[in-house]
């Protein structure tokens, strides 16, 4: 299976952007790209996903990379509310919708 | 609005004693999966039910065991817990297994083995 690796942690300031990165150079033509998030003491909640084009929604953006071995979901003004666990995880397009979550990276936002 | 119901949010069962995890949605989905994250761990899926059909990980151990006894209701059965079977158990559901249906999870129920 196509693996991503993300940073362990990462800081923003509360009002700034925050851009996670995410890197799957092993990613399949047809894997999709998928972002969840786990706040403290709740179970994971879906951001957002794309498979070859930028993709926007209400909560975030989705940045894929030309190449799609790398991708970025940006928060465009953080709050600190957004403080959690973000894991960017593959999923291949129609064998199932199983999530393979990896280590995700704890994003820190400071007043 | 709560979709994804588990109860309760804490369990403590003791060393060998089965015990039963239940979830609920009120989404109509036709998928239901069970996750376990242990401590500073992501959450690693254990199974999930495809409407009646049910789909094991390979590497889930045989203690653990599932019931759907309907689109609503999802049960967790762990028929001998150890120590290492600590961990909070979440439950999630998607529409199908097509891509494009995001999971949604419930807030977990937390299990302790005493």
């Amino acid at each position: 299976d196509a693996k991503t690796t993300q940073p362990n942690s990462m800081e923003s300031n509360e009002e700034e952007p925050v851009h996670l990165p995410c890197n799957h150079s092993t990613i399949s033509g047809t894997d999709y790209i998928h972002w969840y998030r786990q706040l403290p003491s709740q179970g994971p909640e879906y951001v957002i996903h794309g498979l070859t084009s930028n993709v926007n929604n209400r909560m975030a953006s989705l940045a894929i990379a030309e190449d799609r071995k790398s991708s970025t979901l940006i928060l465009h003004r953080a709050t600190l509310r957004d403080a959690a666990v973000y894991y960017c995880m593959l999923r291949v397009g129609n064998a199932g919708n199983m999530l393979t979550f990896g280590g995700g990276t704890r994003l820190m936002v400071k007043p | 609005d709560a979709m994804v119901i588990q109860n309760p949010r804490y369990q403590v069962t003791q060393f060998g004693k089965p015990v039963t995890l239940s979830c609920s949605q009120t989404l109509n989905h036709n998928v239901m999966y069970w996750y376990q994250q242990k401590s500073s761990q992501a959450p690693k899926l254990l199974f999930h039910y495809y409407d009646k059909d049910f789909n094991n990980e390979a590497d889930t151990p045989d203690n653990f065991q599932s019931r759907r006894p309907n689109t609503s209701f999802c049960f967790l059965d762990i028929r001998s817990p150890g120590l290492g079977d600590a961990a909070m158990y979440l439950c999630a559901t998607s529409r199908d297994r097509g891509e494009g249906q995001p999971q949604h999870f419930g807030d977990g129920t937390r299990l302790s083995i005493l």
